[in-house]
């Protein structure tokens, strides 16, 4: 049972939007940045938004975040076959004083 | 460019010890923050441990704690994980990731993984 709550999957076809939610609490979510990660098959996680809206180099824009109160989104527009992978939020949590991980959400483009 | 590359993994019978070492280029190392994370087959990302840039701090998943050590070599750029009394869960890969900003647990690069296999 993971700390961060997201659904298992989440599907739409190509070109739509889809939408990723991440439920936590005021320990964790509430009072930290929020990190989203993509893992395609059979590689490592790659950093996808951090401090909850944030870009890195290198990601489209296609890839949005937001936070409200203990929950966290993750946006995805304009969607392609190459974005079906495993999502997933992270964060830190001040009571367990360690990382916390969404059990991660697969996404199908139809 | 930023590279960690992790080692070390293997097959282990129930109950052994094994180290993970992850070598670490192209950053200034002593200055970040650096995070275990490890992947069971099949399964979801699970956060290990992390220690602070000067090895001051260390915090542990409760799954992991008081089997687990985590220390770093600043001199030669690279993070360990002592792995102790293992067990057949423990078995997934691991991961070394550099976290972007001190106390944030944000994980800008990851390395590409060892499988460790606890089997008897």
């Amino acid at each position: 049972q993971s700390v961060l709550t997201q659904p298992p999957s989440v599907s739409a076809a190509p070109g739509q939007k889809v939408t990723i939610s991440c439920s936590g609490s005021s320990s964790n979510i509430a009072n930290n940045y929020v990190s989203w990660y993509q893992q395609l098959p059979g590689t490592a996680p790659k950093l996808l938004i951090y401090e909850n809206n944030k870009r890195p180099s290198g990601i489209p824009d296609r890839f949005s975040g937001s936070k409200s109160g203990t929950s966290a989104t993750l946006g995805i527009t304009g969607l392609q076959t190459g974005d079906e992978a495993d999502y997933y939020c992270g964060t830190w949590d001040n009571t367990l004083s360690a990382g916390v991980f969404g059990g991660g959400t697969k996404l199908t483009v139809l | 460019q930023v590279q960690l590359v992790e080692s070390g993994g293997g097959v282990v019978q129930p109950g052994r010890s094994l180290r993970l070492s992850c070598a670490a280029s192209g950053f200034i190392f002593s200055n970040y923050d650096i995070h275990w994370v490890r992947q069971a087959p099949g399964k979801g990302l699970e956060w290990v441990a992390v220690i602070s840039y000067d090895g001051s701090k260390k915090y542990f998943a409760d799954s992991v704690k008081g089997r687990f050590t985590i220390s770093r070599d600043n001199s030669k750029n690279t993070l360990y994980l002592q792995m102790n009394s293992l067990r057949a869960e423990d078995t997934a890969v691991y991961y070394c990731a550099r976290d972007g900003k001190a106390d944030t647990a944000e994980l800008d690069y990851w390395g590409q993984g060892t499988l460790v296999t606890v089997s008897s």
